[in-house]
Formats: structure tokens, sequence, C-alpha cells
């Protein structure tokens, strides 16, 4: 347990469908992340968040939004996906975002997320 | 691009036997760390080198950096079946915010 919770574990939705996913720390962390993870590619960062703010967008299309409305909490709207956006969606957390301290991550379990 | 990028892409030991890992990457870093990640499940970090080391142990890990070459070796000694998952080595750029940058890992496979 990292202490970084992730739900729904496991999502199937139309391309038609919104839906969104959820990511919550009580780790006192100031940064929190999206990445994607899809077969045989690098770890996707989408989204970064330090201190409820958007401070960095990796080009992501607009049919992914985040949304962070408190240091704990980090949301993935999603509406109109394509199948080939089904992934592992990943959220991390870190105590800083910017600071000359080594950062280490802290990831949730993932949400698998399968879109028909 | 800065992601590091693991080598080779799969690796099937004996339990027992020591199982090395490589990392290459292409930019100037503060860190590189290590990550494991089980099937389907989140990653866990395992060990963090600093720029201005050159080797770092924890337990069964064996971690060596060598910065003049941009390149990372992970060493897990006396390997065990609950070894078997994906590591990933991660960097962040010197300079740089914490974004930390992954490869497409290592399926490490331990058969009892």
């Amino acid at each position: 347990e990292t202490g970084v919770t992730q739900t729904p574990r496991h999502l199937v939705m139309g391309m038609t469908n919104k839906k969104s996913l959820k990511c919550e720390q009580h780790l006192g962390h100031n940064a929190m992340y999206w990445y994607k993870q899809s077969a045989k590619k690098p770890l996707e960062l989408m989204f970064v968040y330090s201190l409820e703010e958007r401070v960095e967008n990796n080009s992501v299309p607009s049919r992914f939004s985040p949304e962070c409305p408190n240091s704990s909490h980090l949301f993935l709207h999603l509406h109109t996906l394509q199948p080939e956006d089904s992934a592992l969606y990943l959220c991390a957390s870190s105590q800083d975002y910017t600071s000359d301290r080594a950062v280490y991550a802290f990831f949730g379990q993932g949400t698998r997320l399968t879109v028909v | 691009s800065q992601q590091g990028e693991e080598d080779p892409q799969a690796l099937s030991i004996q339990e027992g036997e020591n199982a090395t890992m490589n990392c290459s990457y292409k930019t100037s870093i503060n860190n590189l760390q290590w990550y494991r990640q089980n099937s389907g499940r989140g990653l866990v970090h395992l060990i963090l080198i600093r720029s201005n080391e050159r080797e770092k142990h924890s337990g069964r890990l064996r971690v060596t950096l060598d910065t003049s070459k941009k390149s990372s070796s992970l060493l897990i000694t006396a390997s065990r079946a609950a070894d078997t998952a994906s590591y990933f080595c991660a960097t962040d750029e010197r300079g740089g915010a914490n974004n930390l940058f992954f490869g497409t890992g290592t399926r490490l496979t331990v058969i009892p």
C-alpha cells in the first residue's frame, strides 16, 4: 500500500460515455500526476498539478480533462474516448514538484480502462 | 526525449541467479531511480541514486550510475520467484522540474 488510492480499478466505457477516474492521497504531498501506460510504450506523463495548480499539460487531447479540487484529490474526466485510449492510467504523488531535493513518486494501483 | 531506455526488454533466469538490467538516458540528470511494477499494478519505488554517486546498495539491490556514459544498471542478487515483475528506470532532468521520465521497462521472470 503506497498511500495513493485510485478508483475504479477497472472501467469499461463506450466511446460516447462520460466517466471520471479518481485519485486520492493522504501523504501530505504537494504534487500529483496522471500517467498513461500503454503496452510496449514508455509511461506517458499526461498532467501535473503542484499545489492544486496545473503545471504540465503534455499535449493531451481535450477528451481528457483533469481536475484537482484540493491537494489530496485528483480526477481525470473522460469523454468521447477512442479505442486507442484503452490503457492503464496511473496516478502518482510526490512531496514537491520543483525542488532541489530528490523526489520519489508514489503510485496508485492504476485504473485499467477499456474503451469499446 | 529524456526518457530512459531499459535493456534487455525481457529477461528470464532461474531462482538464485543474479539479474542485471541496464538503463540509458539522453540528457543531464539530477537523479536516477528504479521502480518495480507487478503485472497491471502501480509502480513501487526501489532505489534512487544521485548524479554525484556511482554505486548504491539496498538489500539485494545494487545500482550503478555512469554519468559519462549516461547509463545505469540494476543488479538483483540471489533472485526469488517473487522478484518477477517489470523494472523501470526513471530520470529527472537537471535544472528542470521534478518530472520523471520512464522507459518501457525490463520484464524479469524468475523461474522457481
